[in-house]
């Protein structure tokens, strides 16, 4: 089953201590992204990378870092997180030639306390 | 930069109501138009999209006309079912990798 998988589902930490949001897609996709999503505000781009050891910044990068080693893993950090991070993510991804079809992973909760 | 404004909700309909969700947009160029729907408890899916003037995207009783001179792509269904109940994003995309979203709209369907 084609699919993007994200663990955890769902987190509480606290303020400072480093965390990984995993992400893996089953489609051999290129592109993959990362959204956070907030009431009233939509989905915001984080960070997304068009294939192996390229990434660059969405439209609200600050306090995130991601890599990506491997075409079908795409790792979200928060190196010291903050509460104005908590939100739910998704990851996201796609081919590059049909970029606008893009397959969401189920999201992780997030709270940062 | 480009922009997507959707109507706030939550829409409260009852079976077999009609559906309509606004959305406009701003952008530089000639965007593509999409919507995507959530479910409960699910990532985002795309329902339709459309990517160019006066087409019209349409899946699953759904429909939106890309309409530049009013720069809307409002989403209708004739007749929703409960099994519409979900929060619904217009997004567009003006070129490369990016789609801009809307705030998104919750909808729900009562029997």
């Amino acid at each position: 089953e084609a699919q993007v998988t994200q663990n955890p589902r769902y987190l509480i930490t606290v303020t400072g201590k480093k965390l990984t949001v995993t992400c893996s897609q089953n489609m051999n996709h290129e592109y993959m992204s990362w959204y956070r999503q907030d009431p009233g505000l939509g989905l915001r781009q984080i960070y997304y990378s068009m294939n192996v050891e390229v990434t660059d910044k969405g439209d609200v990068p600050e306090g995130y870092k991601v890599s990506r080693k491997e075409k079908r893993n795409f790792p979200l950090i928060l190196e010291s997180p903050s509460p104005n991070q908590t939100s739910l993510y998704f990851c996201a991804s796609s081919t590059t030639g049909t970029y606008y079809e893009q397959y969401f992973g189920p999201g992780t909760r997030l709270t940062v306390t | 930069g480009d922009s997507v404004t959707q109507m706030e909700g939550p829409v409260t309909l009852s079976e077999e109501a009609f559906l309509t969700i606004n959305c406009t947009y701003t952008a530089t160029g000639y965007p593509s138009l999409f919507w995507y729907v959530q479910y409960p408890g699910e990532g985002l899916q795309l329902l339709l999209k459309a990517t160019k003037a006066d087409d019209k995207g349409s899946n699953k009783g759904f429909e939106a006309t890309y309409r530049k001179e009013t720069t809307s792509f409002h989403l209708e269904k004739g007749s929703v079912q409960v099994s519409d109940s979900a929060v619904y994003f217009c997004a567009l995309s003006s070129g490369g990798n990016k789609l801009t979203f809307g705030g998104g709209t919750r909808v729900l369907v009562k029997p």
